[in-house]
């Protein structure tokens, strides 16, 4: 059973644009969600998180959105730039517990 | 180093030997977790350690895992009598909660293959 779904496997964006990367979960009793990227042959790097009592959160190029009611979550990037190109991975957490969807990778198209 | 460290970073083992892979978290973070990478999948939940205790095992995917913490600080996950399908990246992250509120710290990985 797979609580946070990420259904894109792969999404490609021109630089300069948005890009969304988007994230659902099932459980409700998740209090905090994260994003995390991740380039090939390293460890993913934390991005950006929001806890569950808000619905955005920002730094700089990246966003955060969380729409609890329907279990959803984005991250946002713009503008997109050639480094952005990476596999990103949503994250929720309970209790301590840390639980990954499948990653989106994404390419940044010149 | 200020990072996780995690070794050996390469191993390649033949079908029913034991491994073990070492995990030396950030100094002080008290919360310590593993996961691991199969080709072309996401971080699959194996374990995690708050302080040398285990709340959660609920991940292990056989009872040829298993995993131990020393001191708070260094953890090892031992894979026995190793398959094919134990092949994957094995990701060690730690954490001080309270702080980052979940932000965990992952090591590069030990990448496992077994012939």
């Amino acid at each position: 059973d797979q609580q946070v779904k990420q259904n894109s496997p792969s999404l490609s964006v021109q630089e300069g644009r948005i890009s969304i990367l988007n994230c659902d979960y099932t459980n409700s009793m998740f209090d905090y969600f994260l994003w995390y990227k991740k380039y090939p042959a390293e460890g993913p790097t934390f991005l950006i998180s929001i806890s569950s009592i808000k619905d955005k959160n920002e730094d700089g190029r990246f966003t955060v959105f969380l729409n609890k009611s329907a279990k959803h979550l984005s991250l946002h990037i713009v503008p997109s730039q050639p480094g952005d190109s990476a596999v990103y991975f949503c994250a929720a957490n309970r209790d301590d517990k840390i639980i990954f969807g499948k990653g989106t990778r994404l390419h940044i198209l010149p | 180093g200020a990072g996780v460290s995690q070794s050996p970073s390469n191993k390649v083992t033949e079908k029913g030997k034991d491994v073990e892979l070492r995990c030396d978290p950030i100094s002080g973070h008290t919360a310590l977790y593993w996961y691991r990478q199969s080709l072309g999948q996401g971080l699959e939940f194996l374990i995690y350690f708050q302080g040398n205790s285990a709340p959660d095992k609920s991940g292990l995917p056989s009872d040829r895992f298993s995993a131990e913490r020393t001191g708070g600080s260094v953890s090892t996950l031992t894979i026995q009598r190793t398959q094919q399908e134990d092949s994957a990246v094995y990701l060690c992250a730690s954490s001080l909660l309270g702080q980052a509120m979940g932000e965990l710290f992952f090591g590069e990985g030990s990448r496992l293959t077994v012939l």
